[in-house]
């Protein structure tokens, strides 16, 4: 079983649609969580990055963490076309000797069509 | 600031043959990550350096893959002799600290192995 778990979609929405976008991991020690972009042929960029349980939002972008489900969202409000890229979560550990190390999700396409 | 900076941007080279990989993180930025992103295993760290030391290199595939960092503004990923099975895109990212500080990607290396 993968650490890190996200369905890779493809996901298709009209512009304008509310996007939610999920994975659950399976390792408590996770402490920070992060979403990044994608776009076709380019290195991902960060999005978002939350510390521990709780809600943070940015714009259109939502992030939500639940660790007691062990479980994060990223809600996209008022989609875009300019929105079509692959999401990837990522998350790490508070401490040790690997806590700069990223375990990533698989990705979620997401094509927001006009 | 141009980013951090790979070469080169594709390679095509038979089974058997070495293959070397550039990175020129940016500047100023303390940690270097390399990463592998296949459509089956998604993206993976396969090791990172703390100014230019190797910190954990548990991701390494086998000895095959070998990473060095002889200075802060370059790092090399080789792999001798090079399969097919290691056709990826092949990611350099840096950031200032491995803590709360934003990994950044660069365009990546498209790497064919015939």
């Amino acid at each position: 079983q993968k650490e890190v778990e996200q369905d890779p979609g493809p996901l298709s929405v009209p512009e304008g649609a509310i996007v939610s976008l999920n994975c659950t991991y399976s390792n408590s020690a996770f402490q920070y969580f992060m979403w990044y972009r994608q776009y076709s042929r380019k290195g991902p960029e960060l999005l978002m990055y939350t510390y521990s349980s709780g809600n943070k939002e940015d714009g259109r972008f939502t992030a939500q963490v639940d660790k007691s489900s062990k479980y994060i969202s990223l809600f996209i409000r008022d989609s875009q076309p300019s929105d079509s890229a692959t999401y990837l979560c990522a998350m790490r550990y508070a401490g040790g000797t690997s806590y700069g190390k990223l375990t990533f999700g698989q990705g979620t396409i997401l094509t927001v069509h006009p | 600031d141009a980013g951090v900076i790979q070469s080169p941007r594709h390679e095509v080279t038979e089974m058997g043959q070495e293959v070397t990989l550039r990175c020129k993180p940016i500047s100023g930025h303390d940690y270097l990550f390399w990463y592998r992103q296949t459509m089956m295993r998604g993206l993976e760290l396969l090791i990172y350096f703390n100014n230019n030391v190797p910190i954990d290199d548990s991701g390494m595939p086998e000895d095959r893959f070998s990473a060095k960092m002889p200075n802060a503004s370059f790092s090399t990923l080789k792999i001798q002799p090079s399969e097919p099975r290691d056709s990826a895109v092949y990611f350099c990212a840096s950031s200032l600290t491995a803590g709360g500080d934003t990994q950044y990607f660069g365009p990546g290396t498209r790497l064919t192995v015939l």
